[in-house]
Order: C-alpha cells, then structure tokens, then sequence
C-alpha cells in the first residue's frame, strides 16, 4: 500500500513544493516518481528513490528510504502541472500511489 | 529510439474479451519486460502485471489473473493483453510501458489504449 500526500496542491510559479509518498512496509529504495499531464502517458522522473531520469530537469529531485519518500520541484515551472504519482517496485504487485494533482496559481 | 506503439481505441459490450497490443522497437529485450497499467476515466493509475518478450514469463496482480492473460510474440517484439469477460469498470485507458529487469521502473511507455465497455 503507497499512500501520498497531499491528494493536491497549488502553488506558484517559482515555489518550492514537496510531495510525500508512504509504503506500508519497507521497500529500502525501490521507489518511483512519474509525472502525468492531462491526456498524456506518464513519464518517469526518478528511480530508485533519488536517481534522476536522463533528459530530467535538476529542480526535480527525490529522497528517502525504508517506508517515507519525498519528491521536491526546487522551483515549480508552468510545465510542472499534472498529477505525480510514486509506485513501489520492490515486490509485485507494483502498487501506485492515489496522485497528487498539481495546479499552478 | 525505443517505442513502444498500441493499437487502436476498442469499443465492447459487456460480456465481450479484448485483446490490445504493444509493439517494442529501439532497444535489446532480454534487458526488459512489459508492464501493463490501466486508468479509469479521472482515476490514478493501476498496475496489472508484468510480462517478458524475451522468454514469455509472468506475473499478475491478483485481483485480475482470473480474467486477464498477457501474452507475448518474440518474432514480432509484441505484447498483448487480453481481458475477458468485459464490465463496464473495466473502462479505461490501457498502457504498456518498459519494465528494467531488476529496477522495476517503467522508463518508456505506450501512447494508451482506450477500451470502452458500453451497452
């Protein structure tokens, strides 16, 4: 079971935000962040916890380990709204996390 | 570059099965499987299992095993995924995505299917 929070947020441009995903039980550092706009396939940020996807801006970054995990957007840009999502992959099945929706001010 | 291409959006009535495709290209498979994940309309996202092109391996989440089969053509680097007995729940967007052995996280994916269930 991952349970994030906050369920939403906004924010301004410029903000610093943090989003936290919870595990049930440890998953040491198997955990995933992607990030979904609107009617668009999610994409991946950030692995095993806090290994930053090629081609992903340094303001995205993760951390954590054992059951706790954050996710922070050093500075939130017009291009960071939609929903992230962590999921867990250190045993299947490979639980989401519910989402946390993003708004912009 | 790596792909992954679906087929097209399905319309069934309840009852019927589907069967969606998921065209790998761009990158060695034994390195990888397919993941299936599905969204229902406004909802988050559901893992549905995990599949390997390479030698047709499985493993599914168990609320869907009894009515879901995931299936693989390694002549062709396809995936399937057939759900059976279709409810009107069972609507959604279908996305396959490539799965690092070992790591588990799901680096590229498909544009979507959308499957409607609809009397």
């Amino acid at each position: 079971q991952m349970t994030q929070s906050p369920s939403s947020l906004s924010a301004s441009v410029g903000d610093r935000i943090t989003i936290t995903c919870r595990a049930s039980q440890s998953i040491k550092t198997s955990l995933n962040w992607y990030h979904q706009e609107p009617g668009k396939a999610p994409t991946i940020l950030i692995s095993g916890g806090s290994d930053l996807q090629s081609g992903v801006p340094f303001r995205f970054s993760g951390s954590g380990s054992g059951t706790e995990f954050t996710l922070t957007i050093s500075s939130l840009q017009p291009e960071d709204f939609g929903t992230y999502y962590c999921q867990q992959s250190y045993t299947t099945p490979r639980t989401f996390g519910q989402g946390t929706k993003v708004e912009i001010k | 570059q790596v792909q992954l291409v679906q087929s097209g959006a399905e319309v069934k009535k309840p009852g019927a099965s589907v069967k969606i495709s998921c065209k790998a290209s761009g990158y060695l498979s034994p390195s990888y499987g397919i993941s299936w994940v599905r969204q229902a309309p406004g909802q988050g996202l559901e893992w549905m299992g995990w599949t390997s092109i390479s030698n047709g391996a499985t493993n599914y989440a168990q609320n869907l095993q009894d009515r879901f089969t995931m299936t693989t053509d390694t002549s062709t680097s396809t995936a399937y995924v057939e759900l059976r007995s279709l409810r009107s729940d069972d609507t959604a967007i279908y996305y396959c995505a490539r799965d690092e052995i070992g790591r588990g996280r799901l680096d590229f994916w498909g544009q979507g299917t959308l499957v409607t269930v609809s009397s």
